[in-house]
């Protein structure tokens, strides 16, 4: 079964610093991949997505991921961080293949703390 | 636009007793998703609707626990004989079609004592 592993449960980093978030999955082909961020009392949101093509991907709010088949990852990267980037993080995927091309497999999140 | 909302925003029940969760998709979407996220995980995948009908519901983990869509738009998720075990926040999302961008409401978090 594909799985996302997201090795990191909490990252803090001073409003200012760059951040990678990281995103590992297992599955024998390449998955659709995502990046949510979910802030307290909200709802999931899209920040980018890969379903293929240019493995460096452009998201909303300055962040982008770059897809790594020889590491089977899709780190999620901002190179000077805000305040308001405080909150949780997940990695999904999904299976393009058969008949559940719909389906979000997510990771457990990383808790994002943003020091002034 | 509107997007994906749900009510109750909380809701506390007392084991045993029966729950209601509603969604209301942005209009005009054809899919529609409940997922569930316990204390520290990933949002998991309960069932997923196109138009009225329940076109995967594997992820329902029991019998308890039942969804439906009856006029292609409102859905709600119906618990009985609730536990402490279903106590987590319950998602819902809806996308244009099956293979687009699935947008999440805000969630209602239950708390079965």
């Amino acid at each position: 079964a594909q799985s996302v592993t997201q090795p990191d449960i909490h990252i803090t980093v001073s409003e200012g610093a760059s951040l990678e978030l990281r995103c590992n999955y297992s599955y024998g082909a390449t998955p659709y991949l995502f990046w949510y961020v979910q802030s307290p009392g909200q709802g999931l949101q899209l920040l980018l997505k890969y379903f293929s093509g240019d493995t460096l991907v452009q998201g909303i709010k300055g962040f982008e991921a770059e897809f790594k088949r020889s590491q089977s990852s899709f780190n999620l990267r901002k190179p000077s961080v805000h305040w308001s980037d405080a909150a949780e993080y997940f990695c999904a995927v999904v299976n393009p293949s058969g008949g559940s091309n719909y389906k979000l497999t997510f990771g457990k999140g990383t808790l994002l703390t943003v020091n002034p | 636009g509107a997007g994906v909302s749900q009510t109750p925003s909380n809701k506390v029940t007392e084991k045993g007793k029966y729950v209601e969760l509603r969604c209301d998709p942005i209009s005009g979407h054809t899919a529609l998703y409940w997922y569930r996220q316990s204390l520290g995980q990933g949002p998991e995948f309960l069932i997923y609707f196109q138009g009225t009908g329940a076109a995967d519901d594997s992820g329902l983990p029991n019998d308890r626990f039942f969804a439906v869509r009856p006029e292609g738009s409102v859905s709600t998720l119906k618990i009985q004989r609730t536990e402490r075990g279903d106590s987590a926040v319950y998602l819902c999302a809806s996308s244009a079609t099956a293979q687009e961008t699935q947008y999440f409401g805000p969630g209602t978090r239950l708390l079965v004592l």
